[in-house]
């Protein structure tokens, strides 16, 4: 079936620091959602993309959706606390149901 | 709203029994879907409903069984249940926007 890798597994960072997490697919997705479950919590909608190279931003929350709509980023500008929490991407191909990737932990030293 | 409820918030079964966790959504949305999460895992999709009366399998229903009677409702059923099934289960339901809003889902051990 069709899967979206999520890179990395694992982030710590100082607080003030930038974080990244990305996504690909091997096949061109029709659109891509991100999540954020708070540790204990139940995933939160984001932000979905739908056009290729696509870029939304939430305050310090910058999304990106790759030109060929394979591929997606979250960066966080000058982390914060609350940021704390696993990111997940969803991919959708065409009317099939969302596929979520394995998720991110970010953590933060504050 | 209250959004997706769900029932119970925990429970320890054992090994072989049997038990329904509840899902009620208050948005009117017509997709309704079941996911588990295994520890530091993402979300696998065990069953979902485009509307009320239509249900179909998702990635992972070995051992699931589901029903959708009404639009609000959306029980999820294990039977016989196994150590394998050990996982935290969250309902989560969608209308025409396509984005998914959660339950706060319900922490299953099999022992």
């Amino acid at each position: 079936g069709q899967q979206v890798m999520q890179i990395p597994q694992y982030q710590h960072v100082q607080e003030g620091e930038d974080f990244t997490t990305y996504c690909n697919s091997s096949t061109t997705l029709s659109n891509i959602q991100w999540y954020k479950q708070r540790p204990g919590g139940h995933p939160v909608f984001l932000i979905q993309l739908v056009k290729s190279g696509e870029v939304k931003k939430q305050k310090r929350l910058t999304f990106q959706f790759g030109e060929a709509k394979k591929n997606s980023s979250l960066h966080i500008t000058a982390t914060q606390t609350t940021d704390v929490g696993t990111y997940f991407c969803a991919g959708q191909w065409g009317a099939q149901k969302l596929v979520f990737g394995q998720g991110t932990r970010l953590t933060i030293n504050p | 709203n209250a959004g997706v409820t769900q029932t119970p918030k925990f429970r320890i079964l054992k090994i072989g029994q049997s038990m329904t966790l509840q899902c009620t959504q208050d948005m009117n949305h017509n997709y309704m879907y079941w996911y588990r999460q295994d520890p530091g895992m993402g979300l696998k999709l065990i069953y979902y409903s485009v509307g009320a009366g239509i249900t179909d399998k998702g990635e992972v229903p070995n051992g699931y069984n589901v029903s959708r009677s009404t639009t609000e409702d959306f029980p999820l059923r294990l039977e016989l249940a196994a150590p394998s099934q050990t996982s935290v289960y969250f309902c989560a339901s969608s209308g025409q926007v396509n984005e998914q809003y959660f339950g706060p889902g319900t922490r299953l051990t099999v022992t």
